[in-house]
């Protein structure tokens, strides 16, 4: 998995609790990125990263937000859950150099809101 | 929105037959990649095509790109139950915002290797 953590693997929450997500990389990657991935819809972008501070929204960044503090950690962050965010969380790193169009993934996080 | 379609959404061959998934797209595109995804796992990269190519091997894979037709398929010959997996197109699209070479994902085709 190219180096790449993701905390918790698995969580169970209740509708408007706040969690957040951690995406871990050893490899000093500028660019992250967050991905859900529901049947049906493939993996769908939520927000990235191209740098320590700098974030922006993907396609689908309603009811989530992202830090990226330092750089190897992006954490996502649900405010208030909510059913719908039910869903399998991916991290992704970008390639460098010759390899700077691919992603490498992390393993994923499971998450359920009751 | 989805840029690439995948098909079959489905795909089930016995091992040693050979397995052709389709993916079709809607705008330009800088590169199409493909994906495979095991159960419960991150997606795998496994090969890339830039738009000014137009077939590409790697190993037991071989990608086809029709950019006039928006359109590309993989095959994966002589197939194995190890290749059992969901496989995803992915594309790179021009102009995507800054530098951050967004890549957007086809629902996938789940194939099946029976043994």
């Amino acid at each position: 998995d190219a180096g790449i953590t993701q905390s918790p693997r698995h969580k169970v929450t209740e509708t408007g609790t706040p969690v957040t997500l951690r995406c871990h990389q050893t490899e000093n990657h500028r660019y992250m990125y967050w991905y859900r991935q529901d049947p049906g819809h493939g993996l769908r972008l939520i927000h990235y990263s191209y740098g320590v501070k700098d974030t922006d929204k993907g396609e689908v960044s309603d009811g989530y937000s992202v830090s990226r503090s330092k750089t190897e950690d992006f954490l996502l962050t649900l405010e208030s859950a909510t059913s719908s965010q039910t869903s399998v969380y991916f991290c992704a790193i970008r390639g460098q150099g010759m390899e700077g169009d691919t992603q490498y993934f992390g393993p994923g996080t499971r998450l359920t809101v009751l | 929105s989805q840029q690439g379609e995948e098909d079959p959404q489905a795909l089930s061959i016995q091992e040693g037959e050979n397995a052709t998934m389709n993916c079709s797209y809607k705008t330009s595109i800088n590169n199409l990649q493909w994906y495979r995804q095991n159960s419960g796992r991150g997606l795998v990269h496994l090969i890339l095509i830039r738009s000014n190519e137009r077939e590409k091997h790697s190993g037991r894979l071989r990608v086809t790109l029709d950019t006039s037709k928006k359109s590309s398929s993989l095959l994966i010959t002589a197939s194995r139950a190890a290749d059992t997996a969901s496989y995803f197109c992915a594309t790179g699209t021009p102009g995507t915002s800054g530098s951050a070479r967004q890549l957007t994902f086809g629902s996938g085709t789940q194939l099946t290797v029976l043994p």
